[in-house]
C-alpha cells in the first residue's frame, strides 16, 4: 500500500528548542492529521487538517496542510520535557474510503 | 468520562487459544475502527464499522472477526492465536462527515501477548 515517508526518525533536543517533523508522499491526500503517543498509552489527536494550505495551532503546536497536498509539517515551539513521546503523521488518500495511513513515527527526547 | 475504552488493557494466552477485545465509544459517532500497532510501533488498520455495517477489511488473516453490536461498540474476536499475533490493538472512533476522514480517537490500547 501507498506509504508516507515521516523524518526524522527521531530526534533529541534540549529544553528550551524548536522542533519540526515532516510527512511526504508522492500521492495526494485530503486529510492530515498529528497524533502523539506516550508509551502505553493510545495516539492522542494533536491537530487536524483538512484543506491544501491550511496552518493551525494547538498551544506550542503548528501544523501545515502542504499546498501539493502531498506533505505535512509539524513544529513544536519551546520544547519541554513533557513533549517526549512518539508523533505521527496520519493522511488520507484522495480516493481511499475513508481509511488513515500511518507514518512510521518521530521519536522525540527532551533533554531537561 | 473516558471517550474510547477498550478491555482487556493487557492479554495474555497461549497459541490456538480464542479471545476477544471489547471496545466502546461514548463520542457518539458512527464509524469505529481497529488498528494494529507493531513491536515497531507502526500503525495499520484492519477494520472499520459504520453504523455498524463493515466498510474497511484490510488483508487481515480471517481468524480475526469483527462485531459490531450497535454503533457505540466494536468487539474483535481472535480464533487460534498465533505468536504473530502478539501486538498492541488499538480502537478508535470519528464521526463521518462525507467522504473526507475527521478526528480519530483512540483507545487506550490492548497488550495482546501470545505465548
Amino acid at each position: 500500500g501507498q506509504q508516507l515517508n515521516q523524518s526524522p526518525q527521531s530526534m533529541f533536543i534540549q529544553e528550551g528548542e524548536d522542533v519540526s517533523m515532516n510527512c511526504t508522499s508522492s500521492s495526494i491526500f485530503n486529510t492530515w492529521l498529528w497524533y502523539k503517543q506516550e508509551p502505553g498509552e493510545g495516539p492522542v489527536l494533536l491537530i487536524a487538517l483538512y484543506k491544501a494550505g491550511e496552518l493551525t495551532s494547538n498551544g506550542r503546536l503548528t501544523a501545515q496542510f502542504g499546498i501539493t497536498r502531498k506533505d505535512s509539517f509539524l513544529n513544536i515551539s519551546a520544547s519541554i520535557p513533557s513533549d517526549v513521546g512518539i508523533y505521527f503523521c496520519a493522511g488520507q488518500l484522495e480516493g481511499s474510503n475513508y481509511k488513515l495511513t500511518f507514518g512510521k513515527g518521530t521519536l522525540l527526547t527532551v533533554n531537561p | 468520562d473516558t471517550a474510547v475504552s477498550q478491555t482487556p488493557k493487557y492479554l495474555v494466552t497461549q497459541m490456538g487459544n480464542d479471545k476477544s477485545i471489547k471496545c466502546e465509544q461514548n463520542l457518539g459517532h458512527d464509524t469505529m475502527y481497529w488498528y494494529k500497532q507493531d513491536s515497531k510501533k507502526f500503525l495499520k488498520i484492519m477494520f472499520s464499522y459504520n453504523n455498524k455495517e463493515l466498510i474497511i477489511n484490510e488483508t487481515v488473516p480471517n481468524r480475526f472477526s469483527p462485531k459490531s453490536p450497535d454503533k457505540a461498540h466494536l468487539n474483535l474476536h481472535i480464533n487460534s492465536l498465533e505468536l504473530g499475533d502478539s501486538a498492541v490493538y488499538f480502537c478508535a472512533s470519528s464521526q463521518r462527515h462525507g467522504p473526507q476522514v475527521r478526528e480519530q480517537y483512540f483507545g487506550p490500547g490492548t497488550r495482546l501477548t501470545v505465548t
